[in-house]
Parts: structure tokens; C-alpha cells; sequence
């Protein structure tokens, strides 16, 4: 769906160190941002969301930020661990972006 | 059973024939999706029903055709398919349209 874009195809980082994955989106009526984990030959899976009235949200590792003037959200994993190896999808209100394969070496 | 289901799990079929998705839903769901993903490629929306209702139809060939006879079941009915229709095609419920979808595991379909 060109209204999301994640424009990083794939991200490699090491054990222990930040992950971050970008989403931009073009419809500023979007109010529900979501992300969402999927691994090979599964369904994706909820892993966090955000509404527009907040600017970030944690949970555990994970923690979203949202800049709405900017069309920009970001998805933070740290410490990121080899079982976060994953493609992550943007998906404000179920407009999913291409996803970002994320792979993180032991 | 549980969460979001789908049979088969695996379907090879020719170009002339005709076969069917099945999805169940055990979540109390009121909206449920269909999608494609082709390798290499992002997931596609297909269709989007909202308590029994199509609201939503992206383009999708007409050789691709949706009945939900209620909120808890979803069909992907299938005729005259072509090769590059082979995909996983996921299926997903969320309580409201845009909410936190669940998705089943796919069925994996292969067009000889």
C-alpha cells in the first residue's frame, strides 16, 4: 500500500545493540498506528501499537514513537536478542507497509 | 479451538480448477481480512468485511471471489487461476475494521 512506507528492506544488527525501524505514511487521518512481528511461513502477530494523541509508547524492549507532523513512526528493540529476528510491518489502521527484515547476529 | 484458523493449509491445483479457502474465526470478532503475499513482495489487502458486509474490495480479479455467510467464517472461493496467483493467503479478524488484527497461518497455494 504506497500510503506506508518502510523503506529499509532489511536491518543487521548485533546482539545486545539498538534496533530501530522506520515507517513513514502519507494520510494524516490516520488515528491507530500498529507493528506487527511475522516470522516465516506464519501469520503476522501484534506486537505494539500507538494512537495519534500519544508521541511514544513502551513495552518491555519495544517502544514506538510517533511524529505526527513528520508522517513518521519508528520502532525501537533494545537490547535487540537473535529471537527478534523477524520482518517487521508498519500498519497504520491495517495499511501494511512492505516490512522490514531484521536480523540480529548472536 | 482457538484464535484464527485456516484450511487447507496447503493447496496445488490447475489452472481450471475450482477450490475454496476456508477461515474460522473463534475470537467474537466483528471484521475479518483476506490477504496475499507473493515472495518478494509486501502483503496485499484483498478484502475487508465488517459484520458480514464487504467493505472493502482492492482491485482484486474477479477470479477471486469472498462470501462471509457470518461473522465468524470467511471463504476464498477460486476459479481459473493463473500461475503468479500462487501466494500464501492469509487470513485475519480484529474486533473493530483497523484494529489489532490476528492472523491465521496461511494457506500456501500453488497454481500449476
Amino acid at each position: 500500500d504506497q500510503q506506508v512506507k518502510q523503506n529499509s528492506p532489511s536491518l543487521s544488527v548485533q546482539e545486545g545493540r539498538i534496533s530501530i525501524l522506520n515507517c513513514d505514511y502519507t494520510n494524516s487521518m490516520f488515528d491507530y498506528f500498529l507493528w506487527y512481528k511475522k516470522y516465516p511461513a506464519e501469520g503476522p502477530t501484534f506486537l505494539i501499537s500507538i494512537s495519534s494523541i500519544k508521541d511514544k509508547n513502551e513495552d518491555g524492549r519495544f517502544t514506538v514513537f510517533l511524529n505526527k507532523s513528520a508522517k513518521h513512526l519508528s520502532l525501537h528493540i533494545v537490547p535487540s536478542q537473535p529471537g527478534d529476528s523477524a520482518v517487521y510491518f508498519c500498519a497504520p489502521e491495517g495499511r501494511f507497509g512492505a516490512g522490514t527484515r531484521l536480523t540480529v547476529k548472536p | 479451538e482457538t484464535g484464527v484458523t485456516q484450511t487447507p493449509r496447503h493447496l496445488v491445483m490447475g489452472m481450471t480448477n475450482k477450490k475454496s479457502l476456508k477461515c474460522e474465526q473463534h475470537l467474537g470478532h466483528n471484521a475479518m481480512y483476506w490477504y496475499k503475499q507473493s515472495a518478494k513482495k509486501p502483503l496485499e489487502l484483498m478484502f475487508v468485511y465488517s459484520l458480514e458486509e464487504r467493505v472493502e474490495n482492492n482491485s482484486v480479479p474477479s477470479r477471486f471471489s469472498p462470501e462471509c455467510p457470518n461473522s465468524s467464517h470467511l471463504f476464498l472461493h477460486l476459479h481459473t487461476l493463473q500461475p503468479e496467483d500462487s501466494a500464501l493467503y492469509l487470513c485475519a479478524s480484529s474486533q473493530v475494521v483497523a484494529g489489532v488484527q490476528f492472523f491465521g497461518p496461511g494457506t500456501r497455494l500453488t497454481v500449476l
